[in-house]
């Protein structure tokens, strides 16, 4: 039972226009959601981060965005450059902090930004 | 965040065998965790790794199998034990370099290879 769910595997955009993934969880205790961005052969970089009691963060041309009642979140790319062609990963964490750091991750959206 | 460095970067092993993989951070961190991720696959929780004391380990993971050391706040290592093909997979530490918050930071990753 996947508890965060990516449905869609690849997503591919032009160049300077937008990138929207999109994320489901299903586990009502979540309440700390975090995006990482994956390059082949390295390890997973943390992107930015949202607390359920936001609905919208936003660091530079990355925005995420909360609906806690629809399970729902996204990750908004604006402008697509080429170098985040990259795999997206989406995880959740029931607390912030503490002894609730498990962080339970989506399989991943694979994005092409193309030239 | 902080600076994580694995080795080895990748492995190939016969069946049977056991590989030890080495994490080391630049900063002492309190939280230390190993991961697998198999082919196709998210990023799945193996196990806490506790400094002076044994490793917290998820369900369906077993010490026999991912021995797991952690002697100081800026190392810790993962063996994996008599390997099988099932056992091919990404290997990643990471950490949680602020208690307040969940966000975990990655190593690059052990690619392993078991045939």
């Amino acid at each position: 039972d996947q508890q965060v769910k990516q449905n869609s595997p690849s997503l591919s955009v032009q160049e300077g226009r937008i990138s929207i993934l999109n994320c489901d969880y299903t586990n009502s205790m979540f309440d700390y959601f975090l995006w990482y961005k994956k390059y082949p052969a390295e390890g997973p970089t943390f992107l930015i981060s949202i607390s359920s009691i936001k609905d919208k963060n936003e660091d530079g041309r990355f925005t995420v965005f909360l609906n806690k009642s629809a399970k729902h979140l996204s990750l908004h790319i604006v402008p697509s450059q080429p170098g985040d062609s990259a795999v997206y990963f989406c995880a959740a964490s029931p607390g912030s902090g503490g002894s609730n750091y498990k962080l339970t991750f989506g399989k991943g959206t694979l994005l092409t930004v193309n030239p | 965040s902080a600076v994580i460095s694995q080795k080895p970067s990748r492995d190939i092993c016969q069946r049977g065998t056991s590989l030890t993989i080495q994490c080391q951070v630049d900063s002492q961190v309190t939280m230390m965790f190993w991961y697998r991720q198999q082919p196709g696959q998210s990023l799945t929780l193996i196990a806490t790794a506790n400094q002076g004391s044994e490793a917290t380990y998820e369900s369906g993971f077993v010490i026999d199998k991912f021995p797991i050391s952690r002697p100081n706040l800026t190392f810790s290592t993962l063996t994996v034990s008599n390997m099988s093909p099932e056992d091919s997979s990404i290997y990643l530490c990471s950490v949680e370099v602020s208690p307040s918050t969940d966000t975990q930071y990655f190593g690059p990753g052990t690619r392993l290879t078991v045939l």
